[in-house]
């Protein structure tokens, strides 16, 4: 399985955009890079996926890098909503399952500040 | 409807009970997840559900014994816990091979084993 390494905390003025990077040196060809994040106490949610192009939709903005073994999720005007924990996750299919795996690393705690 | 409903909410349950948790889904989804979640820590995969069919088993003790009576409803259930199980349990759903669409996650059983 491909890892993914993320900083443990960052802090972000609240309007300014929050870059949270991503290592994913190992990633295969054909493993898609997810980011989801979750607010104290409830489930996970999803953010934007990507395989290889830059992806946005209207939460965040997703910058892969070309060699794929990085990525940087873009939040471009933080409220203070947007505290949370971030998790960077590379999406695999084990042989033989019949479905896809997401596997969660310690992700990035993301503090907004007024 | 996007979501996927939990229930219970909270679960108090002696070391010698048998309980067991609920997930419910109506997006047509086929993969469904148990993930198991402890205080600070990221969440980790326990087992995952493919056309009701047991697709992955993160080598989770028998203690707790996954349920997918149709492919709608993803039951956990619960005999002879310890109090280190005591956790947020979260379950997921996503299209599985169909479609590489994002997990949804429930909002989670906390859990306290006593």
């Amino acid at each position: 399985d491909a890892k993914t390494t993320q900083p443990p905390s960052m802090d972000c003025a609240e309007g300014r955009a929050a870059n949270l990077p991503c290592n994913h040196s190992t990633i295969s060809g054909n493993e898609y890079v997810y980011w989801y994040r979750q607010i104290h106490s409830q489930g996970p949610q999803y953010i934007i996926h990507g395989l290889k192009n830059n992806e946005t939709n209207e939460m965040a903005s997703l910058i892969i890098t070309e060699d794929r073994k990085s990525s940087t999720l873009i939040l471009p005007h933080a409220t203070l909503r947007d505290t949370a924990v971030y998790y960077c996750i590379v999406r695999v299919l084990p042989p033989g399952a019949g479905s896809y795996q997401l596997t969660f690393g310690k992700g990035t705690k993301l503090s907004v500040i007024p | 409807d996007t979501e996927v409903t939990q229930t219970p909410k909270h679960l108090v349950m002696g070391m010698t009970n048998k309980k067991s948790l609920k997930c419910e889904q109506h997006m047509g989804h086929r993969a469904m997840y148990w993930y198991k979640q402890k205080a600070k820590k990221p969440p980790e995969l326990m087992f995952v559900y493919s056309y009701e069919k047991l697709s992955i088993n993160e080598s989770v003790p028998s203690r707790f014994s996954p349920e997918c009576p149709n492919s709608s409803l993803l039951n956990l259930h619960l005999h002879a816990l310890q109090p280190e199980d005591s956790a947020l349990y979260l379950c997921a759903s996503s299209q599985g091979l169909q479609g590489f669409g994002e997990a949804f996650f429930g909002q989670g059983t906390r859990l306290t084993v006593v």
